[in-house]
C-alpha cells in the first residue's frame, strides 16, 4: 500500500532552536501534502496544505513565519518549526495523497514528537 | 466548535462480537468520509472511507454505514479480532477529499478475548 515516511520521529531539544521535520512519499507523486498537530486528548487539527511548486496555505491560527513549509518535489515535503519553544512541544503528523484524482484517502506518516525544554 | 464528534473515548468488545464505533459531524459540506486506525507510536492507517453519495460501504470485516439526514456514520467490525485493538478515528473532507481532513478525536477499541 502507499508509504509515508515521516522523519524524525522524536526531537528533544533546547527553547530557540528551529527543528526540520521531512515528509516523504515513498511510492507515489503528491502534489499535495498536509501537516496536522495533535495536542494531548485532543484530535488531529489541520495546520497547512502544502502544495508542490507554490506556498503552503495555513489554517487559521496558525503563524505561516513560525512554521515554514517547503514542498520542493512531489514526494518531499518539510516543516520548520523556526525559534521553538515549550508551547511548541506537540505530536507533528504529516499526510499525502495520490496525484491521480477521484477521491483519494490520505496516507499518514507516524509522526514527529517534538519536545521544547 | 468540533465538526466531527466521537463521543465515546473507549470501547471494550468481546472477540469474535460486532463492534459498532460512531461518529457525528455538524458540516454539511462533508461528502467524504474516512476511517483510519492507529497504533501506539505509529501514524493512522487508512480503513475504509465512503462517499456521500452512497449509504454503505463494505470491505471485509469491515463496514461503514453513512446516515446523511442524521449527519451520523458508523464504522462495524464483525468478527471483532484482538488485533484490531486500536484507537479508530473517524474523518470527515469537503471537496471530494482534496483538502485536509477534519478528525474526530478518537475512540479506543479494546477487543478482549
Amino acid at each position: 500500500g502507499a508509504v509515508v515516511s515521516q522523519h524524525p520521529s522524536r526531537v528533544i531539544c533546547k527553547s530557540g532552536t528551529s527543528v526540520k521535520i521531512e515528509c516523504r512519499s515513498l511510492d507515489f507523486q503528491a502534489t499535495t501534502m498536509f501537516w496536522y498537530r495533535q495536542f494531548p486528548k485532543q484530535s488531529l487539527m489541520l495546520m497547512a496544505t502544502s502544495n508542490e511548486g507554490s506556498k503552503a496555505t495555513y489554517e487559521q491560527g496558525v503563524e505561516k513565519d513560525k512554521f515554514l513549509i517547503n514542498h520542493a518535489s512531489l514526494t518531499l515535503s518539510t516543516l520548520t518549526v523556526t525559534s521553538a519553544h515549550p508551547e511548541d512541544s506537540s505530536f507533528y503528523i504529516c499526510s499525502a495523497s495520490s496525484t491521480s484524482g477521484g477521491n483519494q484517502p490520505q496516507h499518514f506518516g507516524d509522526g514527529t514528537r517534538l519536545s521544547i525544554l | 466548535d468540533q465538526q466531527v464528534k466521537q463521543n465515546s473515548p473507549s470501547l471494550s468488545v468481546q472477540e469474535g462480537r460486532i463492534s459498532i464505533l460512531n461518529c457525528d459531524y455538524t458540516n454539511s459540506m462533508f461528502d467524504y468520509f474516512l476511517w483510519y486506525k492507529k497504533y501506539p507510536a505509529e501514524g493512522p492507517t487508512f480503513l475504509i472511507s465512503i462517499s456521500s453519495i452512497k449509504d454503505k460501504n463494505e470491505d471485509g470485516r469491515f463496514t461503514v454505514f453513512l446516515n446523511k439526514s442524521a449527519k451520523h456514520l458508523s464504522l462495524h467490525i464483525v468478527p471483532s479480532q484482538p488485533g484490531d485493538s486500536a484507537v479508530y478515528f473517524c474523518a470527515a473532507v469537503s471537496g471530494g477529499g482534496a483538502d485536509g481532513l477534519t478528525f474526530g478525536k478518537g475512540t479506543h477499541l479494546i477487543i478482549q478475548p
